[in-house]
């Protein structure tokens, strides 16, 4: 069975500083994905990235940074300078890699306030 | 459209009536999958089409819950003598040949 646990339930940061939101996975699956979704007050889940078990490469995109440590088995997601509009819950998720049914299994969330 | 659309927003039913929610895809995307998210359950997955049919249906929570695709195309999840604790939003998401999947604004199924 897939689970993802992210510990942290509520985060609040001041603005301009970095914060980093914590996942971590079990799968017994060789190989899977990795995602990060955003969810504004709005409501609506917003893709923010995609990994695969195979690439453990760290990622970085503007302001957001990604650490995947398969050691660990973890997939951290780091914001750096945050502003006002990174408020929101964040979502990590794992499926399976294969083609078809790639379910996602959430964590709980975090949900990261900026203030001001 | 350009992302993935459900119907309705919003729907307030009472206890025992059936209600049907809409999700339009990515025009193109072959897999569609159906969630609900509510404070006790967080984002749980109901069901899995890959065109037309639906190889996993097992996330469904009881046989009052039932979805169909049709022409690749549009879902619908029925639910059946509706429950209190089936008040959620419900949350449609599409993908393209094993790609990410991009989820619509959701539907909020209150029931009185």
């Amino acid at each position: 069975a897939q689970k993802v646990t992210q510990a942290q339930t509520e985060i609040s940061v001041v603005e301009k500083e970095d914060v980093t939101l914590d996942c971590v996975y079990e799968t017994r699956d060789t190989t899977y994905y990795l995602f990060w979704y955003k969810q504004p007050p709005s409501g609506e889940l917003v893709f923010l990235i995609r990994r695969n078990s195979f690439d453990e490469q760290n990622e970085i995109s503007g302001r957001y940074s990604w650490n995947f440590q398969k050691s660990t088995s973890s997939f951290n997601f780091t914001i750096t300078a945050s502003q006002v509009v990174d408020s929101a819950v964040y979502f990590c998720a794992l499926s399976e890699a294969r083609r078809g049914n790639e379910k996602l299994t959430f964590g709980t969330g975090t949900r990261l306030t900026i203030i001001p | 459209g350009a992302g993935v659309s459900q119907s309705p927003s919003n729907k307030v039913t009472e206890k025992g009536k059936d209600v049907e929610l809409r999700c339009d895809p990515i025009s193109g995307h072959t897999a569609l999958y159906w969630y609900r998210q509510s404070l006790g359950q967080g984002l749980e997955f109901l069901i899995y089409f890959q065109g037309n049919s639906a190889p996993d249906k097992s996330g469904l929570p009881s046989d009052r819950f039932s979805a169909e695709r049709t022409g690749g195309s549009v879902s619908t999840l029925t639910i059946q003598r509706t429950q209190q604790e089936d008040s959620a939003v419900y949350l449609c998401a599409s993908s393209l040949g094993g790609g990410p999947q991009f989820f619509g604004p959701g539907t909020r199924l209150t029931v009185l």
